[in-house]
Parts: C-alpha cells; sequence; structure tokens
C-alpha cells in the first residue's frame, strides 16, 4: 500500500464550482502537509502548506488537515479555467522538505 | 518568488550517451538542492539530495554512478545522466528550499523532459 493515496480524477468542473481535492495518507508520523499544483510539463508550485491539523485559508484556496482520520484536503472557491492543472499533495515527517512523500496527483479541467 | 530555472528543458539523445541537466537557484543560495523523477501520471519520486560542498545523498534503489550530481556553487547544481538508456527516458525536476533544507517552502524548476532513443 502507498504512504499517500490521491484519487487521480480527471475531475472536471464548470467555472465558478467549488473543488474539493483529497489524500489520505498512512504513516502517522507526518507532521507537514502541503498542496502544489502543477501545469503541464512544469515543475511543480507550492500552494498551500500546514503543519499538523487545522484549517489554512489563502485567497480562494483553503487546505484541510485532520490527523485522526489521516486525511487532508484542497478547496478551490469559484473555480476559474486558471486552475486548470494537477494538484499534488505532499507531506513529511520532519522539517527536510526534500524528504516530503508525494501523492500521484488530481488532474482538474476547470470549463468556462 | 524564488525563481529556480532547469536547462535544457527537453532533450533527446541516442543509448549510451550522457546527458548534464543544469539547476539554477536565480535570486537566492541553495546549499541544497533535490533531484526528482516524474513518470507520466505519477507522483515526484526523489532521487538524491545535492549538497554544496559535499558529496551528493541518494535515494535508496538510485545507482549513484549513474546519475552522477555536482553541486558546484550555491547557485547551482547539475545532473549528469551517464551512458542513458530508454528506461531513463522521463521528467526530471529539480528543487531548492530557500535558505537551508528545513523548510518546507521549497522551489521547483520547470522540469527537463529526457527522450533516451
Amino acid at each position: 500500500q502507498k504512504e499517500v493515496e490521491q484519487d487521480p480524477g480527471p475531475l472536471s468542473v464548470p467555472e465558478g464550482a467549488i473543488v474539493s481535492l483529497n489524500c489520505t495518507y498512512s504513516n502517522s508520523a507526518f507532521q507537514y502537509f502541503m498542496w502544489y499544483r502543477q501545469y503541464s510539463r512544469k515543475g511543480p508550485e507550492l500552494l498551500m502548506y500546514t503543519y499538523s491539523s487545522g484549517n489554512k485559508e489563502d485567497g480562494r484556496f483553503t487546505a484541510q488537515v485532520d490527523k485522526s482520520s489521516k486525511y487532508i484536503s484542497l478547496f478551490i472557491r469559484d473555480s476559474q479555467p486558471s486552475d486548470s492543472a494537477t494538484y499534488l499533495c505532499a507531506m513529511s515527517a520532519d522539517t527536510n522538505a526534500g524528504k516530503s512523500t508525494f501523492g500521484d496527483g488530481t488532474t482538474l479541467t476547470v470549463k468556462p | 518568488g524564488a525563481v529556480v530555472s532547469q536547462h535544457p528543458s527537453r532533450v533527446i539523445c541516442k543509448s549510451g550517451t550522457s546527458v548534464k541537466i543544469e539547476c539554477r537557484s536565480l535570486d537566492f543560495q541553495a546549499t541544497t538542492m533535490f533531484w526528482y523523477r516524474q513518470f507520466p501520471k505519477k507522483s515526484l519520486m526523489l532521487m538524491a539530495t545535492s549538497n554544496e560542498g559535499s558529496k551528493a545523498t541518494y535515494e535508496q534503489g538510485v545507482e549513484k554512478d549513474k546519475f552522477l550530481i555536482n553541486h558546484a556553487s550555491l547557485t547551482l547544481s547539475t545532473l549528469t545522466v551517464t551512458s542513458a538508456h530508454p528506461e531513463d527516458s522521463s521528467f526530471y525536476i529539480c528543487s531548492a528550499p530557500r535558505g537551508d533544507s528545513f523548510t518546507h517552502e521549497q522551489y521547483f524548476g520547470p522540469g527537463t523532459r529526457l527522450t533516451v532513443t
């Protein structure tokens, strides 16, 4: 079983919809949780970073972490066509960013 | 935000040849850089940690003699795929955390697509 599971999608929504992206994990030692956005043929871009459980909001994006359920989510409000990309969750147990374990990514398409 | 560049963005080479990929941090110094490999629709796999002034640290299963890493300066790390074979074809991405490696704010390069024929 993989340490991090992420629904690969693809996910297609109309513009303006609320999008929910999710990951589950098995390693209870994970404490740092990240969401990256990756456009086609580009490197990932860090969107949100959360330490331990709780919510974090940044504009239209909200990251939620539920360590008791080993479940993290990224919500996108008022989705835009420019949000169309692959979203990767990542998590790590220590402070070394390079040791993150990544999900396989969920491909999102927002249709105008 | 911080910028990390990679060169080349795309390379096609013949089997048996070597290919060098450069990763540069453009507006900050990076004592540590990371090299990843990404297969289509798959997650990033950490290959190695590049350390300025010392040897790279390779992840289990990654051949250090196959993937040579040199961290020549505080802004440049290179990955050389030696004696490339078709199975080495992949998307290679580097990243650099701002400051040292003890931060989760790492910046990724745009990636290099390697095709070995």
